[in-house]
């Protein structure tokens, strides 16, 4: 069975600080790990994908294989990151549907 | 250019009643899915079409709940004799091909059964 837990409900820190939000998962076999973001009155879209090794806004995240983990990084959080983010995962050579986490909503403070 | 589209944006519905949400996916999308989130939680999946094959519909929670695509491009989900536990809202997302692509959600029907 596949299953993502993302630990933190609420995040909040002040602008400039660093922020991490985590993500685990549970997956027998090779998973692809999204994050997904949704801003107030936004719909979902999609943040950023472990294959594209890309930084998105200033958002990093690495998948560690051995901890099942694909935690999301921002060193310097911003106002205009205060949102709900979701992991995700899909199994490779699988269904294509997306296993959410219930997510973790982020408030940066002035 | 023009997203995924859901309509009805929002759904009141007395318990008992059927109900019919619509998704229009982004043109020339093949992939089309639904999922329900429910308040407080991630968006959870519900069925997936391929064109208008329905690939996967492990995640429908009843025979209450039907989906179809029969031309291979808008969707219908259907929820008959709805119930207050089906209260939430209904994603749809699409994606341009099966494999190593985004989905493109939309923006969701909130469902209220009373």
């Amino acid at each position: 069975a596949q299953r993502v837990t993302q630990p933190e409900k609420l995040l909040s820190v002040f602008k400039g600080a660093p922020v991490e939000l985590k993500c685990n998962y549970s997956y027998s076999g090779s998973p692809e790990l999204f994050w997904y973001v949704q801003y107030s009155r936004q719909r979902l879209q999609l943040l950023l994908r472990h294959i594209s090794r890309e930084s998105i806004k200033g958002f990093t995240a690495d998948l560690n294989k051995g901890e099942t983990s694909f935690h999301l990084k921002k060193p310097f959080a911003q106002e205009e990151d205060s949102a709900m983010y979701y992991c995700a995962l899909r199994a490779k050579g699988g269904s294509e549907k997306l296993v959410f986490g219930k997510g973790t909503k982020l408030t940066v403070n002035p | 250019g023009a997203g995924v589209s859901q309509s009805p944006r929002y759904k009141v519905a007395k318990r008992g009643q059927d109900v019919a949400l619509r998704c229009d996916p982004i043109s020339g999308h093949v992939s089309l899915f639904w999922y329900q989130q429910a308040l407080g939680q991630g968006p959870e999946f519900l069925t997936y079409f391929q064109n208008e094959a329905q690939l996967d519909k492990s995640g429908l929670p009843s025979d209450r709940f039907f989906a179809e695509r029969p031309e291979g491009s808008v969707s219908t989900l259907k929820i008959q004799r709805t119930q207050q536990e089906d209260s939430a809202v209904y994603l749809c997302a699409s994606s341009l091909s099966p494999a190593l692509s985004q989905q493109f959600f939309g923006p969701g029907t909130r469902l209220t059964v009373l």
